[in-house]
C-alpha cells in the first residue's frame, strides 16, 4: 500500500528558531500534497495544499511567510516553520494524492510533534 | 459554527456493547463524507466512506442523511480495540474537513 513518511516524528526547539519537516511518499509519486495541523482534543485543520513545482495555495488565516512550503519534487514536500514560537507548538501531518487521484484519497504521514519552548 | 460537529465523548462502553455517534455538517456544499479513526498521537486513518444508501462493513454501519445534512458511525460488539477517536469528515473543493473527533473508550 501507498506509504508517507514524516521527519523528524519529534522535534522540541528553542524560541525563534526554524524548523523544517519533510513529508515522503515512499513508493508512489504525490503532484499533490497536504499540511495539517492538529492541536490537543481539536480537529486537524488543513494548512496548505502543496502542488509540485508551483506555489502553495495555504487555507485563510495560515500565514504563508511563517510557513513555507517547497514541493519540488513528486516525492517531497516540506515545510518550514520559521521563527517558530510557543503556540506554534502543535501535531503537523502531511498527506499525499498518488497520482490523479482524488482528493479523498489522500495517504497520511505518520506525523510531526513540534514543541517549541 | 464549525464546518462538521460531533460530540466529543468521551464513550464509556463495556466490550459487547453498540455504540453511536453523530456528526453534522453545515456546509451543503460537501460532496462526500467518510470516518476516520485516529489513535492517541496517531495520524487518521480512514474507517469507512459514507453514503446516502448506507454502507456497512463488518461491526461498522455509516448511514448519510443530506436532508438531515447529519452522519452517523454505528458500532457493533464492541472490541477494546476499537478504543480510539473517530473523525467526521466531510470532503469539497478537492480538501478534506475534519471534525474535532469523538472519542470511545471500550472497557473490559
Amino acid at each position: 500500500g501507498a506509504v508517507v513518511s514524516q521527519h523528524p516524528s519529534r522535534v522540541i526547539c528553542k524560541s525563534g528558531t526554524s524548523v523544517k519537516i519533510e513529508c515522503r511518499s515512499l513508493d508512489f509519486q504525490a503532484t499533490t500534497m497536504f499540511w495539517y495541523r492538529q492541536f490537543p482534543k481539536q480537529s486537524l485543520m488543513l494548512m496548505a495544499t502543496s502542488n509540485e513545482g508551483s506555489k502553495a495555495t495555504y487555507e485563510q488565516g495560515v500565514e504563508k511567510d511563517k510557513f513555507l512550503i517547497n514541493h519540488a519534487s513528486l516525492t517531497l514536500s516540506t515545510l518550514t516553520v520559521t521563527s517558530a514560537h510557543p503556540e506554534d507548538s502543535s501535531f503537523y501531518i502531511c498527506s499525499a494524492l498518488p497520482g490523479q487521484g482524488a482528493y479523498n484519497e489522500q495517504f497520511f504521514g505518520p506525523g510531526t510533534r513540534l514543541t517549541v519552548l | 459554527r464549525k464546518e462538521v460537529e460531533q460530540d466529543p465523548g468521551p464513550f464509556n462502553v463495556p466490550e459487547g456493547a453498540t455504540v453511536a455517534f453523530n456528526c453534522t455538517y453545515s456546509n451543503s456544499a460537501s460532496q462526500s463524507f467518510f470516518w476516520y479513526r485516529q489513535d492517541c498521537r496517531k495520524e487518521p486513518k480512514l474507517l469507512m466512506s459514507v453514503y446516502s444508501s448506507g454502507n456497512e462493513d463488518g461491526r461498522f454501519t455509516a448511514q448519510l442523511n443530506r436532508a438531515s445534512q447529519y452522519i452517523s458511525l454505528l458500532i457493533r460488539d464492541s472490541k477494546l480495540s476499537d478504543s480510539a477517536t473517530y473523525l467526521c469528515v466531510g470532503g469539497g473543493n478537492n480538501k478534506l474537513i475534519f471534525g474535532a473527533g469523538t472519542r470511545l473508550a471500550v472497557h473490559p
